[in-house]
């Protein structure tokens, strides 16, 4: 059985501090992992894919990976209250398979 | 360019009735994928197309779920005699299946769902 696992949170955070989401995955074969933020009542939006252990950034977001431990996170400096939303871990094995998605955090900037 | 589009966003139907919802995906994607997320819960795999097939189709609650694609674009997602516990919100998702070498590159794009609800 290919899980993923999240703290539900919520996770709390003030402005402009460093939030940091993690998750452990079950699965050594996986390949392509992947944060998507999710708004209340909104579909899943991608914002960072990551394929090679050490760290990807992109803007405010700092996606890190360590296949060794089966662990992915994802950091948000100068956190925002627009960032106030769930972010679901996923990932998939090589080959054309789904994505097996975490149940989500939910984090709450607090201005 | 235009994202994954689906129809209807909100649908509501009497327990017993069938319904169709329907996924337009990103125009070249050649792999699309069905999700559901009940209230407050993850995201739960239903079936997957590369193309007009279906490779994977594991995902599917019961018989009463089916799904096709055709002229590898849009597909629709069929429940019959709908039940309470189907209310949930669909989603469906396209990605452009890229492999270099051993490694895949397919990050999946989300439409905004149908917000099904059997009464």
């Amino acid at each position: 059985q290919k899980e993923v696992e999240q703290n539900s949170g919520p996770l709390s955070v003030p402005e402009g501090a460093i939030a940091s989401l993690n998750c452990t995955y079950s699965d050594r074969g996986s390949q392509s992992f992947f944060w998507y933020r999710q708004y209340s009542g909104k579909s899943p939006e991608l914002i960072m894919s990551i394929y090679s252990n050490g760290d990807k950034e992109d803007g405010r977001f700092t996606a890190q990976l360590n296949k060794a431990s089966q662990y992915v996170s994802l950091l948000i400096r100068d956190s925002q209250p627009s960032d106030s939303a769930t972010y679901l871990c996923a990932f998939r094995n090589s080959g054309n398979t789904p994505l097996v998605f975490g149940k989500g955090t939910r984090l709450s900037v607090i201005a | 360019g235009a994202g994954v589009s689906q129809s209807p966003s909100n649908k509501v139907t009497e327990k017993g009735k069938d319904v169709e919802l329907r996924c337009d995906p990103i125009s070249g994607h050649t792999a699309l994928y069905w999700y559901r997320q009940s209230l407050g819960q993850g995201l739960e795999f239903l079936i997957y197309f590369q193309g007009n097939s279906a490779p994977d189709k594991s995902g599917l609650p019961s018989d009463r779920f089916s799904a096709e694609r055709t002229g590898g674009s849009v597909s629709t997602l069929t429940i019959q005699r709908t039940q309470q516990e189907d209310s949930a919100v669909y989603l469906c998702a396209s990605s452009l299946e890229l492999t270099s070498g051993r490694a895949s590159y397919n990050e999946q794009f989300f439409g905004p769902g149908t917000r099904l609800t059997v009464l």
